[in-house]
């Protein structure tokens, strides 16, 4: 199984700054990845997929790069909306799996 | 596109719950499906996939051996029959239509909880 170790567990930070989170996956997982925010008693979202393609009705402000083992999803303007919960998830190969995701406060 | 999960409860330890995942909105048997679960306060889990014809079919270690995944592409349906549950089986279940993939096909519902307490 592939293991996805994302970082930071949690972050804060004020509206207008610009966020950073990684993933890094066990082995290389090619652009294999996708990026999710989840906010509270909600299915969790698609953002990205295939590591950097942003999702149709996804803010610009939201990217993600990487590929093989290390992957970024970054916010360029933090907005109010944007508290949640992030997670990172391989589907290069089976079983599937997540990040144990970041929190951001605002 | 609309899932909606059921089937959701109480249930001992031991015991056994079948989750549905009713799918409208577009051709069901064209897209592969997958159930993913969240415990109380934690993280995402992916637990089992299933293609489009059902002919392949995934789990995670957690689960092999005592949940099943299926469907009834005549109907509509998603299955997983959940049988041997543990109190670390409680969670939300949620059914992901095309987790992970662009261009409007990756779709979510809204979930059903599982509580597995003697």
């Amino acid at each position: 199984a592939i293991q996805m170790t994302q970082s930071p567990s949690s972050l804060s930070a004020s509206v207008g700054d610009r966020v950073t989170i990684t993933c890094r996956a066990g082995q290389g997982i090619r652009n294999d990845l996708a990026w999710y925010q989840q906010k509270p008693g909600k299915a969790p979202k698609l953002l990205i997929y295939d590591a950097s393609s942003l999702q149709s009705g996804v803010p610009s402000r939201f990217s993600g790069s990487g590929s093989g083992t290390d992957f970024t999803l970054t916010i360029s303007s933090l907005q109010p909306e944007d508290f949640a919960t992030y997670y990172c998830l391989q589907d290069h190969s089976f079983p599937y799996s997540f990040g144990q995701g970041t929190k951001v406060d605002i | 596109a609309q899932l909606v999960e059921s089937g959701g409860g109480l249930v001992k330890p031991g015991g056994s719950l079948r989750l549905s995942c009713e799918a409208s909105g577009f051709k069901f048997s064209d897209y592969h499906m997958t159930w993913v679960r969240q415990a109380p306060g934690k993280g995402l889990e992916w637990v089992s996939y299933i293609t489009g014809t059902g002919r392949t079919i995934h789990y995670a270690d957690s689960v092999r051996g005592r949940f099943t995944i299926s469907r009834d592409n005549a109907n509509n349906f998603l299955y997983l029959q959940m049988t041997s549950l543990r109190v670390e089986d409680t969670a939300v279940y949620f059914c992901v239509r095309e987790m992970g993939s662009g261009g409007g096909r990756d779709s979510w519902g809204q979930g059903t909880l599982v509580s597995v307490s003697s």
